[in-house]
Order: C-alpha cells, then structure tokens, then sequence
C-alpha cells in the first residue's frame, strides 16, 4: 500500500490565491521530505528538500519566498504556493525516505489557476 | 550523479518482453542503478535498484553489463497497465542530505494489445 500520502489530488483555484499541500509518511518517521514539480510532458525537477525542524533547502532558480516549505513534524511537510498565479500551474509530487528503501513518491498533487 | 541516457520511447506488444537500456557511461563505483516509473498523472513507483549484480523481485529484472556502463530493465511479460515512463537514475545510496533522486526525460513505454 502506499507509503506516502498527499493531499489535496487536485485543486483549482482562483489567481492570487495561496494553495497548501499536504505530504504525510504513513506509518514511518521521514526526516527528509522532498518537493517536486512536473509541467506537462516533462520529467520531474526537484523544487526543494525539506528537513523536520530546519529550513528547507531549494533549488536554484526557485523562489522561497513564493514556495513555502514546513516539515513541522517528522510525518508531515506541507508547500504552500502563495499569490498563485495560472504559471504556477502544474502537478506538485512530494516524496519521503523510509530508513535505508528507495524513496517513496506521493500520488501528487495537480494545481490549475485560474 | 551520473548522467543516463534512455531512449525516449519504446512500444511492446502485450504478453511480450519489453527490454528498455540505459546508458550510464560514466557510473562509479559506489553509485547504483535505480528503476523508476510513472503513469500517467500519478507519482513515480519504485520498481527495482542494483549495483553490479543482476536482479529480480515480483516487478522486474534489471541486468547490468560487467563494466556497469549500462543496464536492462525487463519487464517480462508486458501488460497494457505497464504503459508508463520508466526513469533510469543513478546515484550513490542516499545518506545524510544526499538523498534526492533526480529524473532525467525516461523512456515512455507503450504496450500494445
């Protein structure tokens, strides 16, 4: 079963808004969670690496201001897309590390602004 | 980590091998192969992950060259569901902060009926 769990699967909303998303371990502590984002008929890029009760840290070229990133607890990172506007839109996918396995990847999460 | 290169699309017929390769020239000695695929519109699933020896679980083999330079993933008996884009990704076992795993374009795989 899964591993990972995000939340929303899909969201719209209107430009301007802020959008959180929710990644969860399920049944395991992940010190580490990673951020991705996916455009259409694109690969995956790495948006930022999240840690349990530090910053995040982001990838060149993303804006930390704009993607706000917070692994309060060791099963839960969040990323809030603030002042979203219809560039933003995408499918956001979080994934965690179990111990030593390969990293486990949520279902996603698919933004459209309006 | 080093670069892979796949080619960018492969059909199978259904019930057939699909062999998709991947080049990895510049591999070294402490980074392994890892198998990835994604259908459409969900996250990326893990499929299998080896250094130098050949391995198989329920999923798949994945058969790599003795020189590791480049490796097989076989999916032995295709079905329309493994329609997806499989990532050939290399990299040393994630410890401390190094733990992301980085795509690269993938082969999307296409069963046939």
């Amino acid at each position: 079963g899964a591993v990972v769990s995000q939340h929303p699967s899909w969201v719209i909303c209107k430009s301007g808004t802020s959008v959180k998303i929710e990644c969860r371990s399920l049944d395991f502590q992940a010190t580490t969670m990673f951020w991705y984002r996916q455009f259409p008929k694109q690969s995956l890029m790495l948006m930022a690496t999240s840690n349990e009760g530090s910053k995040a840290t982001y990838e060149q070229g993303v804006e930390k201001d704009k993607f706000l990133i917070n692994h309060a607890s060791l099963t839960l990172s969040t990323l809030t897309v603030t002042s979203a506007h219809p560039e933003d839109s995408s499918f956001y996918i979080c994934s965690a590390i179990r111990g030593d396995q390969p990293q486990h990847f949520g279902d996603g999460t698919r933004l459209s602004i309006l | 980590d080093a670069k892979t290169t796949q080619p960018p699309s492969m059909d199978c017929a259904e019930g057939r091998a699909a062999n998709l390769p991947c080049n990895h020239s510049t591999i070294s000695g402490n980074e392994y192969v890892y198998w990835y695929r994604q259908i459409h519109s969900q996250g990326p699933q893990y499929i299998i992950h080896g250094l130098k020896n050949n391995e198989t679980n329920e999923m798949a083999s994945l058969i790599i060259t003795e020189d590791r330079k480049s490796s097989t993933l076989i999916l032995p008996h295709a079905t329309l569901r493994d329609t997806a884009v499989y990532y050939c990704i290399v990299r040393v076992v994630p410890s401390g902060n190094n733990n992301d795993m980085r795509f690269g374009a993938g082969t999307r795989l296409t069963v046939k009926p």
